[in-house]
């Protein structure tokens, strides 16, 4: 059964900080990965999707990696800004448009 | 395109009552599909649907049911609410003919059941 883990569940950071949020998988056999941001109250903001054939994906100060046989995926942030501030979650495409998520992470960037 | 919409945004319901949780997509995506989302648990998946006529059950489908008559329409019924569907209900979509797949999710409806 996949599993999806995100390290950790919460991150505080001074702003102007370069962070890694990271996120595990039980089974390398995947579709493709995508990260989202989600506000407190709000919906899911698709960030960034690492289709399987895909090593990394980088959109503005943004960049995620994905490594398939170690089972793992990186959401890089450069220069992070309390506008950051927002929930994580990590998604894998166990099939078409079949989603496991994380259980998300934190972050807190404080100015 | 307005994208994926849910109606309503939110909804409170007596344990026991029925209601309807509509989505719909402008897209012609084939794919559509239903999550929950709980503190703690992340997002689960319900049900989902290849196409129009085409349903099948996902993570927790237990106590909802769905169906799928158009490719734009996408209704979850809880057809005797309980406490424990109190959660916050997300619908998405994607283009099966494309090749990342990639999810385009509607802003959710967030029901109490009392």
């Amino acid at each position: 059964k996949q599993e999806v883990t995100q390290i950790p569940a919460a991150l505080s950071v001074p702003e102007g900080e370069n962070l890694v949020l990271n996120c595990s998988f039980t089974d390398s056999a995947i579709y493709n990965l995508q990260w989202f941001r989600q506000d407190p109250g709000k919906g899911l903001t698709s960030l960034l999707l690492i289709q399987s054939s895909q090593r990394e994906q980088t959109s503005g100060r943004l960049n995620a990696s994905l490594d398939k046989s170690s089972g793992r995926s990186t959401l890089y942030i450069a220069a992070s800004q309390p506008g950051d501030s927002a929930t994580y979650l990590c998604a894998v495409y166990r099939s078409q448009g079949n989603l496991i998520f994380g259980k998300g992470t934190k972050l807190s960037v404080k100015p | 395109n307005a994208g994926v919409t849910q109606t309503p945004k939110f909804q409170v319901l007596k344990t026991g009552q029925s209601m309807t949780l509509q989505c719909a997509q402008d897209m012609n995506h084939e794919y559509m599909s239903w999550y929950r989302q709980d503190p703690g648990m992340g997002l689960r998946l319900i049900h989902y649907s290849v196409g129009a006529g085409i349903t099948d059950q996902g993570e927790v489908p237990n106590g909802y049911n769905v169906s799928r008559s158009t490719t734009e329409d996408f209704p979850l019924r809880l057809l005797s609410a309980a406490p424990s569907q109190t959660s916050v209900y997300f619908c998405a979509s994607s283009n099966s003919g494309a090749l990342s797949y990639e999810q385009y999710f509607g802003p959710g409806t967030r029901l109490t059941v009392t």
